[in-house]
């Protein structure tokens, strides 16, 4: 059974500082995905990562796998207030793309 | 284009009762899910359904059914309701041939009493 582990589960970060939320899942896995969601709002898909090595930006986000080590990473360069918000990854089981999500990270930007 | 659709999104229920969450998409999906959220916590797969007329349990099925008459529509049926229900559930959909990556519906929050 695939299990999917965030940490932190909270992150409290100042503006203009950098961090990494880390997800390691428990088998193998060719696909990683993370999503945001906002307070009471639905998932948005941020990354997908479909192998060993990939690595996606896009704007202050920038996600990593590495399918040896069951890692991926989210790394926040420089926050600001806006990033605030939960971070989900999540895994593929491989059969009907169902996926298996981490508890979240909640993360808090503060001035 | 509407992507994923739930309605109601608000509903409180009482203990016993039933309803069916209603999911619609019109970006021609084969593949649909139901999850539900319960508060601090990550998804968890409730049904799913790989095409018209076929459909499977996920992780957590017990007290829910659904059915897949069409692409477009897999509602969600809750009987006898019970307050371990109170969640928040999300309807989603995917290609069949794209990356796997799940559109999500807005959420259906669901208090039972």
């Amino acid at each position: 059974e695939l299990k999917v582990e965030q940490n932190p589960l909270f992150l409290s970060m100042q503006e203009g500082k950098n961090y990494t939320i880390y997800c390691n899942y428990s088998t193998t896995s060719d696909r990683l995905y993370w999503y945001r969601q906002d307070p009471g709002k639905s998932l948005e898909s941020l990354f997908v990562l479909l192998s060993n090595g990939a690595v996606k930006q896009e704007g202050r986000l920038m996600a990593s796998l590495d399918t040896k080590a069951r890692l991926s990473t989210l790394h926040i360069t420089a926050a600001v207030h806006d990033l605030s918000a939960t971070y989900f990854c999540a895994a593929n089981t491989g059969t009907a793309s169902k996926l298996t999500f981490g508890t979240g990270t909640r993360l808090q930007v503060t001035l | 284009n509407a992507g994923v659709t739930q309605t109601p999104k608000f509903r409180i229920l009482k203990i016993g009762q039933s309803m069916t969450l209603q999911c619609t998409q019109d970006m021609n999906h084969n593949y649909m899910y139901w999850y539900r959220q319960d508060p601090g916590m990550g998804l968890k797969l409730i049904y799913y359904s790989v095409g018209a007329g076929i459909t499977d349990k996920g992780e957590v099925p017990n007290g829910y059914n659904v059915s897949r008459s069409t692409t477009e529509d897999f509602p969600l049926r809750l009987e006898l309701a019970a307050p371990s229900q109170t969640s928040v559930y999300f309807c989603a959909s995917t290609l069949t041939s794209g990356y796997g990556e799940l559109f999500f519906g807005e959420g259906s929050r669901l208090t039972v009493l």
